[in-house]
């Protein structure tokens, strides 16, 4: 099973900041990685597939980077909406597996 | 626009059955690969089972394999999670996903329900 870890649990940060969220696999995942919003209360929302691409309707505020085995979601500027819990996927071997989650929060 | 909605939800017993729905609109059901994922009270998420298109492959995780049956009927655009010998862990909010392009998969998880609630629980 992949283990994905992401870093750091929380990221406390003002709006308008950057925010640059980790995620490490224990063995490569190839570009079959992706990321997603969770706000409370609501279902999960894709963001980012296949490393890089931006799925339907996100803002370009949002972007992926990485391959093999590390990962990031950057956020450019911070809106009110962008606080929530982020999580990273991978595809590349069953079981599927997300990280634990990286919840960015209003300092 | 995609709209999935599950039920079938609710409180069972420990060793209890339960059957969760997911009514599908919006898109061609019957190309899409789906998926159902849970998240246990206040935790992260969890993959639990994914079906091809036409319902000829299923994939599950070690968690549930043997006690849970995804299966799909694309005559009427349902989604369907067979909950057997359920446990205490199992509690969770269940959401169905579609995957996200019209081909045999798994890619990623494009567009979900709102979720239904399963508590086991004696």
């Amino acid at each position: 099973e992949i283990v994905l870890t992401q870093s750091p649990a929380t990221l406390s940060l003002s709006p308008g900041e950057r925010a640059t969220l980790s995620c490490r696999a224990n063995q490569s995942v190839s570009t079959y990685l992706a990321w997603y919003q969770q706000k409370p209360g609501q279902a999960p929302r894709l963001l980012i597939y296949d490393i890089s691409n931006r799925a339907t309707d996100i803002p370009a505020r949002f972007s992926g980077s990485g391959s093999g085995t590390d990962f990031t979601l950057t956020i450019s500027s911070l809106e009110p909406e962008d606080f929530a819990v982020y999580y990273c996927q991978q595809r590349s071997i069953w079981p599927l597996t997300f990280g634990g989650g990286t919840r960015v929060e209003i300092k | 626009q995609v709209q999935l909605v599950e039920s079938g939800g609710g409180v069972v017993q420990p060793g209890g059955s339960l059957r969760l729905s997911c009514a599908a609109s919006g898109f061609i059901f019957s190309s899409y690969g789906m998926y159902w994922v849970r998240q246990a009270p206040g935790k992260g998420l969890e993959w639990v089972a994914f079906t091809w298109y036409d319902g000829s492959n299923e994939y599950y995780a070690d968690s549930v394999k043997g006690r849970f049956t995804i299966f799909r009927d694309n005559s009427k655009n349902m989604l369907f999670l067979q909950m057997n010998s359920l446990r205490a862990d199992d509690t969770a909010v269940y959401y169905c996903a579609k995957d996200l392009l019209a081909a045999p998969g798994p890619y990623y998880f494009d567009s979900w329900g709102q979720g239904t609630l399963v508590t086991v629980s004696s």
